[in-house]
């Protein structure tokens, strides 16, 4: 079964230190997430990217937060100035165009990419 | 705005018994809904989801759910819990009516079935 794999799977870095996550969706998807969960609780939205574009952020994706499609395959989250409240799992996200089939509109997760940040 | 409710931090069942987590929403236009399942120090697993048609929609593993367009409800069901159930459930939706594509979830249910 097709899955989004994500690296690392943990990281630990110093404050104020860049942070680049990475994800390789599935193939023939064409939209993509990033969202977070601090400490196992709920799971908040950052950003959707369709198109090579942001289609649409939250109030969590501020100007130290950006992601980007470099090579047609992976889709990386860049943090530029890490924070302590910056610690969480952040899970990469792929959902097929509206002619996915029974898939239609389902977002597949990866495992996630646990960050800490000292 | 979207949002999603899910009321109960944690649902304890005997093994055997039948289950349910609750779940109530808020869009502005008409629902997707969809419940997602996490194991610990895994991503969230899909188990169904309601686009349209019939209310009552099954899923893996033998789960369903029920849409109550009345109550703005998506509980999730499970005639006979298994201890291998246990795990963090997670209710989300999607406004159908606006051009957004990413779901928001509610804050978790834990479910803990006891052998």
């Amino acid at each position: 079964e097709p899955e989004v794999t994500q690296t690392p799977s943990h990281q630990v870095t110093q404050m104020g230190q860049e942070v680049i996550l990475r994800c390789v969706p599935i193939s023939n998807h064409l939209y993509f997430y990033w969202y977070r969960q601090i400490l196992g609780q709920k799971v908040e939205f950052l950003v959707s990217f369709y198109n090579n574009e942001i289609s649409e952020k939250s109030e969590i994706f501020d100007d130290q937060f950006s992601v980007e499609r470099p090579d047609g395959s992976n889709f990386t989250l860049k943090i530029r100035s890490t924070k302590l409240e910056d610690s969480a799992m952040y899970f990469c996200a792929s959902s097929p165009g509206e002619g996915g089939g029974s898939g239609a509109n389902v977002l597949t997760f990866g495992a996630g990419s646990r960050l800490t940040v000292l | 705005a979207q949002s999603v409710a899910q009321p109960e931090d944690q649902v304890n069942v005997a093994e055997g018994n039948p289950l349910t987590v609750k779940c109530t929403y808020s869009v502005s236009g008409n629902p997707y809904l969809f419940w997602y399942v996490q194991y610990p120090n895994r991503g969230l697993q899909f188990l169904l989801k309601y686009i349209t048609g019939d209310n009552l929609v099954k899923g893996s593993y033998g789960f369903e759910a029920e849409f109550n367009k009345s109550q703005t409800s998506f509980h999730l069901k499970k005639p006979s819990a298994l201890v291998s159930d246990s795990a963090l459930y997670f209710c989300a939706v999607r406004d159908k009516n606006t051009g957004r594509r990413a779901l928001t979830f509610g804050s978790g249910t834990r479910l803990q079935v006891q052998p």
